[in-house]
């Protein structure tokens, strides 16, 4: 069955660095693209980031263009978003969830990692 | 960018009554729309896809329609596990923006 299972998350400090990873089971990783999503608490769904197939596409919200660097590790079945410059209302939980071919709806999530900018 | 409005921002309503909650977006997205249900503490759940056509293993109670800026999504027969949040997305052109939500009360 598909698995999405996020990890890295956690209490950081304005300013810095944080790198999400999101590993994946169940399907072949290399034939789907994937994208990140955050929730801020209390609020509703902002769309961060895709990665096309074969990570040759990336896109990303204005939100965080600039700043998070959105990759892939097709033999490690893994994919990652690397955070800089992380700032107060970046607080949110992450999920990684797959997009069905070729790149719409978003079929599978994962649970969902938090990140705390916090001095 | 495509902006996602959504309507009502909440609802509460009876078991066994019909919902309809409203996904308009700034400009026309075909039937590239898709609904998600969110219950706390939990990831979102994809529901329907392409405007109207049910994610395999949901329930015929929800259903999807509209095209170009205006859908609906209704949902029948409410049970006290229909309360969450639901999120519509457009999936026609990045970023693939969601609505603000609506969240559904069952009285």
């Amino acid at each position: 069955q598909v698995q999405l299972v996020e990890s890295g998350g956690g209490v950081v400090q304005p300013g810095t660095s944080l790198r999400l990873s999101c590993a994946a089971s169940g399907f072949t990783f290399s034939s789907y693209a994937m994208h990140w999503v955050r929730q801020a608490p209390g609020k509703g769904l902002e769309w961060v980031a895709v990665i096309s197939h074969d990570g040759n596409i990336r896109n990303y919200a204005d939100s965080v263009r600039g700043r998070f660097t959105i990759s892939r590790d097709s033999s490690k079945n893994t994919l990652f978003l690397q955070m800089t410059s992380l700032r107060a209302d970046d607080t949110a939980v992450y999920f990684c969830a797959r997009a069905r071919l070729p790149d719409t709806e978003l079929d599978y999530w994962g649970q969902g990692t938090l990140v705390t900018v916090s001095s | 960018d495509i902006q996602m409005t959504q309507s009502p921002s909440a609802l509460a309503a009876s078991v066994g009554d019909r919902v309809t909650i409203t996904c308009r977006a700034s400009q026309s997205i075909s039937r590239f729309l898709n609904w998600y249900q969110q219950k706390p503490g939990h990831a979102p759940n994809l529901l329907i896809y392409e405007t109207s056509s049910l994610e395999s293993g949901v329930p015929s109670k929800f259903s999807g329609s509209g095209s170009g800026t205006d859908f609906t999504l209704d949902i029948s027969s409410l049970q006290p596990e229909d309360s969450a949040t639901y999120y519509c997305q457009q999936s026609y052109s990045m970023p693939y923006n969601f609505g603000q939500g609506t969240k559904l009360e069952i009285k």
